[in-house]
């Protein structure tokens, strides 16, 4: 079974605010994905991460950040949240090289900009 | 452009009406080819991953098969606790950048 977590579960916040969705994972997986999902579409990569001190964004422009200080942690960050941010986001994990390795998901973060 | 298309958008079956859900890819380079299932509010959950052709893997009431085109999701004898979206992804070469589809929201009535 998949250790990865995710807070807040459910977020409702007004224009302008600065927030941070905090994803966390206990098996060691060296990369890590933010993926971003509305209602009855697919997910779209935001951000992804190599390992420690690594990250790269990925297809969706996004106006978030991401950090990876530690193996285990990478939370995403909103410095100014717009309705437009309103959405579900999903963080993943996974190990090894080569490609083709099964991602290990969150429950999610439903976001409610207001 | 690398591509998953998954088909159909909906799928409604009584408990016990076997289907099959498509997932039709376009992806270079394919490292593998992955089923999740997504139930309301929550996280996608893996189910299989598929390397080549002609792989086949089952769990339960589900089966999935790769050609090099596409791959196949059968579900035999649903029953309502497998209502939920179905999705397929591709992951190519390169390693991070797995292209998921929309998914197939199948609904199964007792």
């Amino acid at each position: 079974e998949a250790d990865i977590y995710q807070t807040p579960r459910y977020l409702v916040i007004g224009t302008g605010k600065k927030i941070t969705l905090e994803c966390s994972q206990t098996m060691g997986h060296d990369k890590m994905y933010w993926y971003q999902q509305d209602p009855g579409m697919e997910l779209h990569l935001i951000h992804y991460s190599y390992g420690v001190n690594s990250t790269e964004k990925g297809d969706l422009s996004s106006e978030s950040t991401v950090s990876r200080i530690r193996t285990e942690h990478f939370p995403l960050t909103l410095e100014s949240a717009r309705p437009s941010h309103t959405s579900q986001y999903l963080c993943a994990s996974s190990s090894g090289t080569s490609g083709g390795e099964t991602q290990y998901f969150g429950p999610g973060t439903r976001l409610l900009v207001l | 452009e690398d591509q998953v298309t998954q088909s159909p958008e909906a799928l409604r079956l009584q408990e016990g009406e076997s289907s099959s859900l498509n997932c039709s890819y376009t992806v270079s380079g394919l490292r593998g080819l992955f089923w999740y299932r997504q139930d309301p509010g929550k996280g996608p959950e893996f189910l299989f991953t598929l390397y080549s052709a002609g792989e086949e893997k089952e769990k339960e009431r589900l089966k999935a098969t790769l050609t090099k085109k596409e791959s196949f999701l059968h579900i035999t004898a649903p029953k309502p606790e497998d209502s939920a979206t179905y999705l397929c992804a591709g992951d190519h070469t390169g390693g991070f950048k797995t292209i998921f589809g929309a998914g197939t929201r199948l609904f199964v009535k007792a």
